[in-house]
């Protein structure tokens, strides 16, 4: 089974922090993403990562940025955290030109920012 | 406008009834059409896949997709609690490579 494993499930920083996210995918998919989750809001893309060292941006990349030094590994990273990047962010992998489009997302990280 | 429309719900209905959820949207590009499901506390999954239109069973599940209304639907026969879940909409076209379109995803509940 593929597995995108989230190292934390829960977090909570202070505004102004700078917060690491980490992702781990363990079936040599080329693409990653990142997703932020809302009520309401649905899957919005953040970043995603076609190849190592390779990013593009997203539908709201204000206040992130992403780095992937391995293929198997996608960080996203937000500066200075502030209140409204309170929300739940997402993971996924996929592998190019099989079943276009389906993702294998992890569990998923809930930061808090107070 | 949003490119992808779904009635976030929540939507309640009794075990063994007919769930039907729905999307419409407005990118007449898109080709791929896909549902997850993400149970609480989990990441979305896929359910459903379909290219173009036409319908897919599989199980209690069937996928539809008009392309010319611009709307897919998913029908859940015999529901069952366990089909408790968030139920998200995505698309794509062929451009743009692996980015998705998501719907804003139904709650559903099956009372037993």
């Amino acid at each position: 089974d593929v597995k995108v494993t989230q190292s934390s499930r829960y977090l909570v920083k202070r505004t102004g922090e700078k917060v690491f996210l980490e992702c781990v995918q363990d079936m040599d998919h080329e693409n990653m993403f990142w997703y932020r989750q809302d009520p309401g809001l649905g899957l919005r893309l953040i970043y995603f990562s076609y190849d190592v060292k390779m990013k593009e941006k997203g539908d709201i990349p204000e206040g992130y940025s992403v780095s992937r030094e391995k293929k198997e590994r996608f960080s996203l990273i937000l500066e200075s955290a502030s209140t409204n990047q309170t929300s739940m962010y997402l993971c996924a992998s996929s592998r190019t030109g099989w079943k276009t489009g389906e993702l294998f997302f992890g569990e998923g990280s809930r930061l808090t920012v107070l | 406008q949003k490119e992808v429309e779904q009635d976030p719900g929540p939507l309640s209905v009794p075990e063994g009834a007919i769930v039907s959820l729905n999307c419409t949207y407005s990118n007449s590009a898109f080709q791929y059409f896909m549902w997850y499901r993400q149970y609480s506390r989990k990441g979305p999954e896929l359910l459903m896949y379909t290219y173009s239109s036409g319908n897919k069973e599989d199980g209690r599940f069937t996928a539809q997709v008009d392309k010319s209304s611009k709307y897919i639907s998913l029908f859940i026969r015999d529901s069952q609690p366990s089909d408790s879940a968030t139920y998200l909409c995505a698309m794509k076209g062929i451009q743009g490579a692996q980015k998705l379109v998501f719907g804003q995803g139904t709650r559903l509940t099956i009372n037993p």
